[in-house]
């Protein structure tokens, strides 16, 4: 029975890349989150996606940031001409119904680092 | 939107002590559970606890949701229980709101 499953572990990019975040969700979970996190500090929301559908981003930049999760695959958190402000860690939780009454569970998170 | 507050922010024990973790929350609850960040940074489940008590070997939750607080025991403390504990809740949205985390530190 796996967990979240997020991949890269560890990605680094030179500023200006892209960088693609992919997020697998637990088996029958429908419901994908992604935060941040900054050295030191706690997790911050970014986005809420259900299968092909983007349900909440108020915690996503406008610009350069992207989010989707296709009918097939795993989710993606897409970062455009990234600067060294987006270095951080990046987690992707999923749960089995709508968040507010259901546990979720995280991934094991990506660890940009932008140079 | 719902404010999230742990405290202690730090804490330092010696391996064998007991100790207790609180997280105070500004609205009422529908989701709150408690995470354990080791030093590799994984986020490790410890509890799903809107209401009520639970307990799984030497951790313990309560949360009272009428007083707005949930609070984390740990008892026989481990050098291995080292790391950061954070609480988070959902009031109202779909996502979980973090606090800024008490970081435990279990000397030998």
């Amino acid at each position: 029975n796996a967990g979240v499953m997020q991949n890269p572990r560890h990605l680094v990019r030179r500023r200006g890349q892209e960088a693609r975040l992919r997020c697998s969700p637990m088996k029958g979970h429908s419901h994908v989150y992604w935060y941040r996190q900054l050295p030191e500090e706690g997790l911050k929301f970014m986005v809420y996606l259900q299968k092909e559908n983007i349900i909440d981003e108020s915690g996503m930049p406008k610009e350069r940031f992207s989010a989707e999760f296709p009918k097939e695959g795993p989710s993606i958190l897409r970062i455009q001409q990234v600067v060294r402000g987006d270095s951080a860690a990046y987690f992707c939780a999923s749960s089995r119904a709508a968040g507010g009454n259901t546990e979720a569970f995280f991934g094991q998170g990506t660890r940009l680092t932008v140079v | 939107g719902i404010q999230v507050e742990q405290s202690p922010p730090d804490l330092i024990l010696q391996e064998g002590a007991n100790s207790t973790l609180r997280c105070n929350f500004s609205d009422s609850v529908n989701n709150l559970q408690w995470f354990h960040q080791n030093p590799w940074g994984q986020l490790i489940n410890l509890f799903y606890i809107p209401s009520g008590t639970k307990q799984n070997g030497r951790l313990s939750a309560t949360t009272v949701a009428t007083e707005r607080y949930s609070l984390l025991y740990i008892s026989s403390s481990q050098t291995t229980d080292s790391g950061v504990y954070f609480c988070a809740a959902i009031s109202g949205s779909e996502k979980l709101v973090f606090g800024k985390g008490t970081k435990l530190t279990v000397n030998p």
